[in-house]
């Protein structure tokens, strides 16, 4: 089956710890996207990318960073600098610049310990 | 100019009712409508979307009318069912940009 899969689908950080969220698509994308979701503010972008060993800083990217060494793989760190990282993490992919429909991983929740 | 507004915030609708949900758009470079549903604990899943060469485009019972003078669009869900009841999302997009533009969503609840 060709998606997009997200890992853990729940995972808890301690104060001061990184965390990386996994995210992997076998659709062969180009564009790959991080969203925050919190209650009542729809998505908001944390970071995308439109190719391979590039990427590009959304709306809301103080305290995350990621990595596109892969084509199929945009992993997201939340670093200790992001104070309220509670929230639902979605991915997501597209075909590129000529599609403009998005495909959504099923997310993982960050709660904090 | 990039903001898409949804409205309303939450809908409670009972089973068989229309759901009706609206965007307004500033942008007239925009040229993508899409709709995105999404269930609770899920990601979104584009649900039906809509180009402005059109002004209506339908898909079982679901609908989106589309008024290019207006600069809005809708989201009419027909013969409502308690499995409708998700999050909904309208978002804009432009052919250069890899940035689709999302409204806040709104949550429908479907009343049995």
């Amino acid at each position: 089956d060709g998606g997009i899969t997200q890992s853990p689908k729940y995972l808890f950080r301690k104060e001061g710890q990184n965390v990386t969220l996994s995210c992997e698509q076998n659709l062969n994308h180009d564009a790959m996207y991080w969203y925050r979701q919190d209650p009542g503010q729809g998505l908001r972008l944390i970071y995308y990318s439109q190719i391979v060993n590039d990427f590009q800083k959304g709306d809301i990217a103080e305290g995350y960073s990621v990595s596109r060494e892969k084509k199929e793989s945009f992993p997201l760190t939340v670093t200790s600098a992001q104070k309220n990282p509670t929230a639902f993490y979605l991915c997501a992919s597209s075909l590129g610049q000529a599609s403009e429909t998005q495909y959504f991983g099923p997310g993982t929740r960050l709660l904090v310990l | 100019q990039q903001q898409v507004k949804q409205s309303p915030q939450s809908l409670i609708v009972q089973k068989g009712g229309i759901s009706i949900i609206n965007c307004a758009y500033e942008n007239t470079a925009f040229d993508y409508f899409p709709w995105y549903q999404q269930f609770p604990g899920k990601g979104p899943a584009l649900l039906i979307a809509i180009r402005p060469d059109v002004s209506e485009k339908k898909e079982g019972r679901f609908t989106i009318s589309f008024n290019k003078s207006a600069k809005q669009f809708s989201l009419h869900i027909m013969d409502s069912q308690p499995g409708d009841s998700a999050t909904y999302f309208c978002a804009a997009s432009m052919q250069g940009s890899y940035i689709p533009t999302f409204g806040r969503g709104t949550s429908l609840i479907v009343h049995p």
